[in-house]
């Protein structure tokens, strides 16, 4: 199947500081790759919509300034955690999508530990 | 307001019995579902999915069965085995809106253990 990794696997950073993290497609070509938020006993939300080559779209109550994305070539999509703070704290995983026999998929990394001291 | 609702954090099984995991779903708009297995500091893992206009998908000891009337979803797992103890998100998405979408609305998960 489909392969999405994700760097770093685990990151521990100081508040006020900015952490990116970057997802790449391994073997295809994503022009959709999503990212989503997870904490503790909850679902994963979904933060935002990342196109190859346009604006990425954010869902409401995500901030636009303080995560952004950038999908500069059908492999890559990074997500960059501006003056991170603990709340911040979560465990990140991005997805991309892909169509296999007429129907799309979502092929999901690893994830991606994040704790702000 | 959640969307799709995953009412049991927890299950346990005995191996070899059967494991159902169950999801439902206030959107009726969702016409497509999905089922992910999540281990501990891993990224989800597709198991299997089902569109609207099916009732029922099987592949090998996985079956998911629709019911839209009830805005419901389970996922039959037989036999269970250790190896199956994780945390099963079921997901949703309206793939009629079209190919810029297919965002998926995940529910709270269901942690199944399979005692051996």
């Amino acid at each position: 199947g489909a392969v999405v990794s994700q760097h770093p696997s685990r990151v521990i950073c100081k508040s006020g500081t900015s952490v990116k993290i970057e997802c790449r497609s391994l073997d295809f070509q994503a022009t959709t790759m999503f990212w989503y938020r997870q904490f503790p006993k909850q679902s994963l939300m979904l933060m935002a919509t990342s196109n190859e080559g346009s604006k990425a779209t954010y869902e409401q109550g995500v901030e636009k300034d303080k995560f952004l994305i950038n999908h500069a070539s059908l492999t890559l999509s990074t997500l960059t955690v501006t003056s991170a703070h603990p709340e911040d704290s979560s465990f990140y995983i991005c997805s991309a999508r892909v169509r296999l026999a007429g129907n799309y998929e979502q092929y999901f990394g690893p994830g991606t530990r994040l704790t702000v001291t | 307001d959640q969307q799709v609702k995953q009412n049991s954090p927890s299950l346990s099984v005995q191996e070899g019995r059967i494991s159902i995991l169950n999801c439902d779903y206030t959107n009726s708009m969702f016409d497509y579902f999905l089922w992910y297995k999540k281990y501990p500091a891993e990224g989800p893992t597709f198991l299997i999915s089902i569109s609207s206009i099916k009732d029922k998908n099987e592949d090998g000891r996985f079956t998911v069965f629709l019911n839209k009337s009830a805005k419901h979803l389970s996922l039959h797992i037989v036999p269970s085995q250790p190896g199956d103890s994780a945390v099963y998100f079921c997901a949703a998405t309206i793939l009629a809106s079209g190919a810029g979408s297919y965002q998926l609305t995940f529910g709270k998960g269901t942690k199944l253990s399979v005692i051996p």
